[in-house]
């Protein structure tokens, strides 16, 4: 069992459409990161949380520590939002990854 | 400029050559790391630096070393490349005197015949 699991895998919404993204984890962390990879390939660093939420425009990131739980939501979603969004578990300086939810949002 | 760079972009190799990935940053930080990304795993850590005299195994360290030249440099070696070390790589740096965040490079595409 990977110590970092994303859901789902893949998916497509329509342009407006909510979207959750779901991270669990069956480690002890020091924070929660959640990044995103572009189609081109650049990964950039959305949010780093160890408890409660964090807002940043349309995207929302929420954790539940005692439930190991964290979620990635995105309102209004746009195509351009289109990308790979990975979780990874912060440890001791480290970072355990996610295999990533690939998502399309078409217009 | 970007703040991580990494050279070259894009690599075409044959089986047994000696291949170089290089990495620079100009963020200042004493953290730097070399991981490697395969369709449907997710990133995976190969070596991580801290300071300069400071180099540390990841996950899949066999069949690559590194060289920390500089705090800004940080370099990854396949001594005898092989076709299953086909993959994306990527260089990030981190500053552990602010929060964890890392800052990843533009990723070297490396495809090994």
């Amino acid at each position: 069992k990977n110590e970092v699991e994303q859901s789902p895998q893949n998916l497509t919404a329509q342009e407006g459409e909510f979207i959750t993204i779901n991270c669990s984890y069956s480690v002890g962390i020091s924070a929660l990161h959640w990044l995103q990879q572009h189609p081109g390939g650049g990964i950039v660093s959305l949010f780093m949380l160890s408890s409660g939420k964090k807002k940043h425009g349309r995207l929302i990131a929420t954790i539940n520590i005692q439930e190991k739980h964290s979620s990635l939501h995105i309102t209004a979603s746009h195509p351009r939002d289109s990308a790979v969004y990975i979780c990874a578990a912060g440890i001791t300086d480290k970072l355990i990854f996610g295999t990533g939810t690939r998502l399309q949002v078409f217009p | 400029d970007a703040d991580v760079t990494q050279t070259p972009r894009n690599r075409i190799t044959k089986t047994g050559k000696r291949i170089m990935l290089e990495c620079s940053q100009t963020k200042g930080h004493d953290r730097m790391y070399w991981y490697r990304q395969d369709p449907g795993l997710g990133l995976r850590l190969i070596y991580y630096s801290f300071d300069v005299k400071d180099i540390n195994k990841g996950e899949i360290s066999d069949g690559y070393s590194v060289s920390r030249q500089a705090q800004a440099k940080f370099s990854l070696s396949l001594e005898s490349a092989i076709p299953n070390q086909t993959a994306l790589y990527f260089c990030a740096t981190s500053d552990p005197s602010g929060t964890d965040e890392q800052f990843f490079g533009p990723g070297t595409r490396l495809t090994v015949l």
